[in-house]
């Protein structure tokens, strides 16, 4: 079942902050972050295992509520780098075998 | 050095016509994947193979099957062309998913 992601699209100038939303209504083993530039493949931001723990990568972090099952991936003083489409992908078992479950994306633009 | 590297990057023909995709990774990753972006950014498994098992996902036509010689490929295979095959596909490998995964640059498939 397909993660939902909010908000669809954001615009923002540099400097400002953003919050990406990823919920699923299923048990989620894992929540992946993903960014991807127009063109490009997929880039790896960060994973967030079951146990509701926050990760941080410069300016760039996320947390999991695992009662929620949701993820939130927070972007603080958006630089032009950060334009992209972010995509959450769940799992829903570990190993990897089954792959990954994304959602539809959200369209972020940072305006200078 | 390409991590996941894919051939062609572009792939145009004809309705009917069977074509291949190439994936390889110098990652010495265990598993390997295939996804299908369409025109609204949906990226949606097709496939998954770790350690000679296949998982395929159920809504992949019969007419797509995945081969892998070795550890380090997967190809992609499509039998009779459709003109809803037209997307990208990403090929992805990951050895723990903790790691995520490394995404081939994409292949982007044109059917006329």
């Amino acid at each position: 079942q397909q993660p939902v992601q909010s908000p669809q699209a954001v615009i923002l100038r540099e400097g400002e902050d953003a919050v990406i939303n990823c919920s699923s209504s299923k048990a989620l083993y894992s929540v992946h972050w993903y960014r991807q530039k127009h063109g490009e493949a997929p880039v790896f931001l960060m994973i967030l295992l079951k146990g509701g723990e926050q990760k941080g990568h410069e300016k760039i972090s996320a947390s999991f509520n695992e009662k929620k099952q949701q993820s939130s991936l927070y972007l603080t003083a958006s630089q032009l780098s950060y334009s992209g489409t972010y995509f959450c992908g769940t799992a829903y078992s570990g190993g990897g075998a089954d792959g990954l479950t994304f959602g539809k994306g959200t369209h972020l633009i940072i305006q200078p | 050095d390409t991590a996941v590297s894919q051939t062609p990057k572009y792939l145009v023909t004809q309705m009917g016509n069977d074509k291949s995709i190439k994936c390889e990774q110098n990652l010495g990753h265990d598993t390997m994947y295939w996804y299908k972006q369409d025109s609204k950014k949906f990226l949606k498994i097709m496939f998954s193979y770790n350690n000679k098992e296949l998982i395929i996902n159920e809504t992949v036509p019969n007419r797509f099957s995945p081969k892998s010689p070795d550890k380090a490929h997967l190809n992609l295979h499509i039998n009779s062309l459709e003109l809803g095959d037209s997307a990208v596909y990403f090929c992805a490998s990951s050895q723990d998913e903790i790691y995520g995964y490394t995404f081939g640059s994409g292949t982007r498939l044109t059917v006329v």
